[in-house]
C-alpha cells in the first residue's frame, strides 16, 4: 500500500538555526500539505500546496517558513530561524483530489526539538 | 467558538463496551468530514470518510447531521487495540486544509 514518508524522524537543533523537514507523497498524489502538533494539543494545519505554488496558509506559516517541491517527489518544509515554540512533531500529508472528498494521507512525521 | 469542537472525553469503557463519540462543526460551508485514529505520538490514520447517507465499516459506523453541524462515531463490541485519540476533521469546499478537533481519547480496558 503506498504510503508518505519523511526524514527525519527526529530532529533536535539550536535555536535560530535553520531546518528542512523532508516528504515523500504518495506518488500519483497532486496535493500537498503539512500540519503540526504540538505536544497535547490539536493537529493544526500549516500549509498546502498544489502546481508548485501555495494554495492555502494559516497564520502560523509567517516568512520564517517556506516550502518547496525541489523535484518530482520531495516536498520539503524548511523553517529559516527555529524558535523554542516550533517544537512540534510535523506532519506531511497528501491528497489526490483538492477540497471536496479530499481524504489526506499523513506520514509518520518528524519530531522537531529546539533547544 | 472553534470551527470543529469534539467531546472532551477521555471514555473510560469496558471491552464489549459501545462508544460514540460527537463532532460539531461551526461553518455550514464544511463539506466533507473524516474521522481519524491517533496513537500516542504516531500520524492521523484515516478511519473513515463520513457520507450524508452514514456509513458503515464493521463495527464502526459514522453519522452525519448537516441540520444540526454534527458528526458522530459509533464503535461497537470495542477491544483493546480501539483505545487511542480519534480525531474529526472537516473540510470546506475547496479550501486546502483539513481542521481537525482536539481529539478524544479512548481506553479500552480488559
Amino acid at each position: 500500500e503506498p504510503e508518505v514518508t519523511q526524514t527525519p524522524s527526529h530532529q533536535v537543533t539550536q535555536m535560530g538555526q535553520e531546518v528542512i523537514l523532508r516528504c515523500v507523497p504518495i506518488s500519483n498524489h497532486l496535493y500537498f500539505y503539512w500540519y503540526r502538533q504540538i505536544l497535547g494539543q490539536k493537529v493544526e494545519f500549516l500549509v498546502s500546496f498544489y502546481n508548485n505554488e501555495i494554495s492555502e496558509k494559516s497564520e502560523i506559516f509567517d516568512d520564517q517558513f517556506s516550502v518547496e517541491r525541489p523535484d518530482g517527489s520531495n516536498f520539503t518544509l524548511k523553517i529559516r530561524s527555529t524558535k523554542l515554540e516550533d517544537s512540534a512533531m510535523y506532519f506531511c500529508a497528501s491528497s489526490d483530489v483538492r477540497g471536496g472528498a479530499n481524504e489526506q494521507f499523513f506520514g509518520p512525521g518528524t519530531r522537531l526539538t529546539v533547544l | 467558538r472553534k470551527e470543529v469542537e469534539q467531546d472532551p472525553g477521555p471514555f473510560n469503557v469496558p471491552e464489549g463496551a459501545t462508544v460514540a463519540f460527537n463532532c460539531t462543526y461551526s461553518n455550514s460551508a464544511s463539506q466533507s468530514f473524516f474521522w481519524y485514529r491517533q496513537d500516542c505520538r504516531k500520524e492521523p490514520k484515516l478511519l473513515m470518510s463520513v457520507y450524508s447517507s452514514g456509513n458503515e465499516d464493521g463495527r464502526f459506523t459514522a453519522q452525519l447531521n448537516r441540520a444540526s453541524q454534527y458528526i458522530s462515531l459509533l464503535i461497537r463490541d470495542s477491544k483493546l487495540s480501539d483505545s487511542a485519540t480519534y480525531l474529526c476533521a472537516v473540510n470546506r469546499v475547496n479550501a486546502g486544509k483539513s481542521t481537525f478537533g482536539d481529539g478524544t481519547t479512548l481506553t479500552v480496558k480488559p
